[in-house]
């Protein structure tokens, strides 16, 4: 069984500033873990992903999460916000054996000028 | 470019009126999925398609019905329509375990 958890349903943040983004999983297999966004009326992307490599991710736009096997976490993680970083993310959590990722309920990212 | 299509992006439809949502990849993955988002709830899994040939039922499958016709295309079908129903709908294609590839979705809403 897997299920993820995002804490946090709405996280605002100003321009330049750090954006943080929570997801604790729960996994009875090692996980793959991965982050999506979501633009307004568009499909979800692929931001990032942890496939049992480095702990620490980097993915596209700036994003960055870190593995936390201790803490069961997987946080998102961006140094200095951006106007067009604002969307909906979505953390999901798959197994090792096969794909069929659960998803968080998600967290929409607003930036603030 | 290489990617999900799904077909139609916006449809209307009548309390028991039945459709087929279409989907197809040309990634040549092997698996397929369906989801339907709404407000609050996430992404929920309806069917998917493990490999061409198989399909098995999600966690919210009641009302509908799925294909996988060949490898590249993976269609849902909704028999008698709801209004529970209406939502916005995404296929995913993936290879293994490495992450989706998604449409950009079908908002669907039923009245």
């Amino acid at each position: 069984a897997q299920s993820v958890t995002q804490l946090g349903s709405h996280v605002s943040v100003s321009e330049g500033a750090l954006v943080l983004l929570r997801c604790n999983y729960s996994s009875s297999v090692p996980p793959y873990l991965f982050w999506y966004v979501q633009y307004p009326n568009q499909g979800l992307q692929l931001l990032l992903k942890y496939t049992s490599a480095a702990t620490l991710v980097k993915g596209i736009n700036g994003f960055e999460a870190e593995f936390k096997k201790s803490e069961t976490s997987f946080h998102l993680t961006k140094p200095s916000a951006h106007m067009s970083d604002a969307a909906e993310y979505f953390c999901a959590v798959s197994n090792t054996n096969a794909g069929k990722s659960t998803f968080g309920d998600g967290t929409t990212l607003t930036v603030k000028p | 470019n290489a990617g999900v299509t799904q077909t139609p992006k916006f449809q209307v439809l009548k309390t028991g009126q039945s459709m087929t949502l279409q989907c197809a990849q040309d990634m040549n993955h092997n698996s397929m999925y369906w989801y339907r988002q709404d407000p609050g709830m996430g992404l929920r899994l309806i069917y998917y398609s493990a490999s061409e040939g198989t399909t098995d039922k999600g966690e919210v499958p009641n009302g509908y019905n799925v294909s996988r016709l060949n490898k590249r295309e993976f269609s849902l079908r909704l028999e008698s329509a709801a209004p529970s129903q209406t939502s916005v709908y995404f296929c995913a294609a993936e290879q293994g375990a490495w992450g989706y590839t998604f449409g950009s979705g079908t908002r669907l809403t039923v009245v």
